[in-house]
């Protein structure tokens, strides 16, 4: 079956620190890869996407992700962590555009 | 950029009844899904909801105890039928806007409790 997977259920990283939230897949053919966020009471936001082109996306809020094709890997990062980046992160695969989501990951960044 | 509204945005119900939710975008959208969360958990996806014609349903979930429409492309509501407390959970509707994008947009979502 094809699926993404957060290995992490936590991570903690103090302010100012780089973040980095995992995720791998196991999707045959080329993968449709996407990151989202979800607030305390707030809806599910989009992140960023892998379709084509270059390993490194750059999406909202200062993250980016790394496609790694031999890896099998989309990990999510970003440089220098804020408290306001504490959330719920999922990671996704689009199957004929419907979505299949990790378990999600907890991010907690201390002042 | 484009407005996702979900109504209610909570709601508490006895369990044997039904909660119809509705979904609306100010604009016009490709594709519509709805989706539940359980407490703690991830999403899921119940099913895609096709303009004029029965949704599509994942697999374990069925059109009597989820039943969907969508009218026209900027609607669409979910409901739950026949709630039992382990319907309790947040459903959330998505659209898809174009072809070529693949992103969803995702609703506020309805935090449904059933007691």
């Amino acid at each position: 079956a094809q699926s993404v997977a957060q290995p992490e259920d936590q991570v903690n990283v103090a302010e100012g620190n780089p973040l980095t939230v995992k995720c791998t897949y196991s999707v045959s053919g080329n993968p449709y890869l996407f990151w989202y966020v979800q607030y305390p009471n707030r809806g599910l936001q989009f992140l960023l996407k892998y379709i084509t082109g270059d390993n490194l996306v750059k999406g909202s809020y200062g993250f980016e992700a790394e496609f790694n094709k031999s890896q099998t890997s989309f990990h999510l990062k970003k440089p220098s962590a804020l408290v306001s980046d504490s959330a719920l992160y999922f990671c996704a695969h689009s199957n004929d555009y419907k979505l299949s989501f990790g378990a999600g990951t907890t991010v907690t960044v201390r002042a | 950029s484009a407005v996702i509204s979900q109504k209610p945005s909570r709601d508490i119900c006895q369990r044997g009844t039904s909660l119809t939710i509705q979904c609306q975008v100010d604009s016009q959208v490709t594709m519509m899904f709805w989706y539940r969360q359980q407490p703690g958990q991830s999403l899921t996806l119940i099913a895609t909801a096709n303009q004029g014609s029965e949704a599509t349903y994942e697999s374990g979930f069925v059109i009597d105890k989820f039943p969907i429409s969508r009218p026209n492309l900027t609607f669409s509501t979910l409901t739950v039928s026949n709630m039992s407390p382990e319907d309790s959970s947040i459903y959330l509707c998505s659209v898809v806007f174009g072809t070529g994008g693949y992103e969803q947009y995702f609703g506020p979502g309805t935090r449904l409790t059933v007691t």
